[in-house]
């Protein structure tokens, strides 16, 4: 693999399930982040981690939880599917999190609550 | 919160000259960031400032004033590829990156 991976590509849930959104990187980046885009809204931050051992809340970290027990894995976790979780969400990582890293993004996961 | 604004749409014919705006209010700042997004793609990286001025790179160019917030994205000789949203990205004093809504770029031959 090269770069970062996103799984599953694309997810129709029932609301009240729980799921995982799994992200991969093989550039051995210390920083890691989840995204979720909606229209009109932009990207916005759920949950971040700048190394491993470590995560923290973004902007809209409510229903979502992370953890980043090695530098290449970061899963995102809805504990209880909601409609309002719809969206595509992003896995991006950076080297550092250091103010000029930009950030590389995975593909994208697109998921539905119905 | 963070307050980040770029128009919705623009349109441009093909070969002309087109210029994204930006305007930002964060709490503290540590550079600003232009991304490319094709529809149904992932956000890639076009560009970075983090000190006043211009910064070109081929045919795209960024320019920043700290001062009056502001920040705008050149793209000349505009090609169907260019087809695309531009995302404008503003990293914090606390070094997380708040995202605008993104503008919607069409060139029409």
């Amino acid at each position: 693999i090269a770069g970062i991976t996103q799984a599953p590509t694309s997810q129709i849930l029932a609301a009240g399930r729980r799921m995982t959104l799994r992200c991969t990187q093989d550039m051995r980046h210390n920083a890691m982040y989840w995204y979720r885009q909606d229209l009109g809204l932009g990207l916005r931050l759920i949950h971040y981690s700048n190394t491993a051992g470590t995560t923290g809340k973004g902007e809209v970290p409510d229903g979502y939880s992370v953890s980043r027990a090695n530098t290449d894995d970061f899963p995102l976790t809805l504990a209880s599917a909601v409609p309002s979780q719809t969206s595509v969400y992003f896995c991006a990582s950076s080297s550092s999190g250091g103010a000029g890293d930009e950030q590389f993004f995975g593909p994208g996961t697109r998921l539905t609550v119905l | 919160g963070q307050n980040i604004d770029q128009p919705t749409e623009m349109t441009a014919t093909e070969g002309a000259i087109v210029q994204i705006n930006c305007t930002y209010q964060t709490s503290g700042f540590n550079g600003l960031f232009w991304y490319q997004q094709h529809a149904g793609e992932a956000p890639t990286f076009l560009s970075y400032n983090v000190l006043d001025g211009l910064e070109e790179k081929g045919r795209f160019s960024s320019f920043l004033s700290r001062s009056k917030g502001y920040s705008y994205l050149l793209l000349k000789e505009l090609q169907m590829k260019d087809s695309a949203s531009y995302l404008c990205a503003v990293r914090d004093g606390d070094y997380k990156l708040s995202f605008g809504a993104g503008t919607t770029v069409t060139v029409r031959a």
